[in-house]
Parts: structure tokens; sequence; C-alpha cells
């Protein structure tokens, strides 16, 4: 089955710094990238679409110029929190559309902001 | 942001005992309605993907129900199991392809 590859599944930087999070499709070609972000408790938030090629769509509220999404290739895209700051720790996980219209999932990455 | 409802929060059941929880989602604009199973540190597996009112779908011991008139669907597990004990999500999906999540069902299967 479909398998998407979220690297790293866990990370703790300083404030201020930057860190980049990867999600690679391992045996598609990923047209369609969802990028997600869930506080505790709370439901996974879509943060920005992005499509292979071309410049993410943001969610209202999502900084862009924050949370660098790059998608150059049909299986790899990643999420660069810029500037980090304590508040963005958080849950982010990716997802990925195919063309058999499935959604697959990564495993999540835990950002702890120190 | 779509407003998507998951109750309980969370439930205990004794093995062997069936369970059924909800999610309920807005009865308009809707293309399908996605169930996935989420176990801890590992990605969401999909269940179900359902887009007809009335659909009924099974795997295994889950099964689903969808009522798209009235926005509401059910998980149903038969006879839990402790490898049942999950996070169940419920996303709602618009003809954008974008997908709005409820806060999840986490059930907990006791031996």
């Amino acid at each position: 089955g479909a398998v998407v590859s979220q690297h790293p599944s866990w990370v703790i930087c300083k404030s201020g710094t930057s860190v980049k999070i990867e999600c690679r499709s391992l045996d598609f070609q990923a047209t369609t990238m969802f990028w997600y972000r869930q506080f505790p408790k709370q439901s996974l938030m879509l943060m920005a679409t992005s499509n292979e090629g071309s410049k993410a769509t943001y969610e209202q509220g999502v900084e862009k110029d924050k949370f660098l999404i790059n998608h150059a290739s049909l299986t790899l895209s990643t999420l660069t929190v810029t500037s980090a700051h304590p508040e963005d720790s958080s849950f982010y996980i990716c997802s990925a559309r195919g063309d058999r219209d499935g959604y697959t999932f990564g495993s999540g990455t835990r950002l702890t902001v120190v | 942001i779509l407003n998507v409802e998951q109750s309980p929060q969370s439930l205990h059941v004794q093995e062997g005992d069936s369970t059924n929880f909800t999610c309920s989602f807005p009865s308009s604009n809707f293309y399908a309605l996605h169930w996935y199973r989420w176990e801890t540190a590992k990605s969401p597996e999909a269940l179900f993907v359902m887009t007809l009112n009335g659909d009924e779908k099974k795997k295994g011991r889950i099964s689903a129900t969808l009522n798209t008139k009235e926005g509401y669907s059910y998980l149903y597990i038969k006879g839990s199991q402790p490898e049942d004990s999950a996070t169940y999500l419920c996303a709602f999906r618009s003809n954008d392809y974008k997908l709005s999540f409820g806060a999840g069902t986490t059930v907990t299967v006791r031996a």
C-alpha cells in the first residue's frame, strides 16, 4: 500500500532557530500534499495545501513566511518552521494525495521549541 | 473552519464487548466522510471512505454507517479486542479535496 515517510519523528530546537520537516511518498507520486498541525486534545488543523511545482496555499491565520512549504518533486515535500518560538511547539503531520484519490499520512513530527 | 464533532472523546470497553461512537458534520457541500484508525507513533490508517447517504461499510469487526441528510456517521466495533485500542478519527471532505477532522474518539479495550 501507499506509504509516506515523515522525518524527524520528534525534534527539540532553540527559540529563534529553524526546523525542517520532510515527507516522502515512497511508492506513489504525491500530486498534492497537505500539512496539518495538532495542539493537545484538539483536532488536526489544516495549515496549507501544496501541489507539485506550485506555491502552497495557506489556510487563514497561518503565516506563510513562518511556515515555508516546498513541494519541488512528486515524492518530496518539506515544511520549514522559521524562527521558531515556544508557541510553535506542536505536532505536525503531512498527508499526500496521489492519483488514486486516497489520502496517505506520515507518522507526524513532535516539535518542541525551548 | 468546518464543524466536525466526535463523541465521546474517549471510552473504555471490556474485551469482547461491542461499542459505537459518533461523528457529526455539516450536511451541506458533502463529498465524502473518511474514517481513520490512529495508533500512537504510527500513521493514521484509512478505514472507510463513505460517499452515499445510507452507505454501510464493513472491515472485519469494524463497520460504519452514513447519514448525509442529517450529518452523522456511526462507527461500530463488534467484540472489541485489545488491538482495537486506538484513536478513531473522522474527516469531512467537501469538493475542494480538503479534509476537516474531528478531535477523535480514543478507545481503550481492557483485557
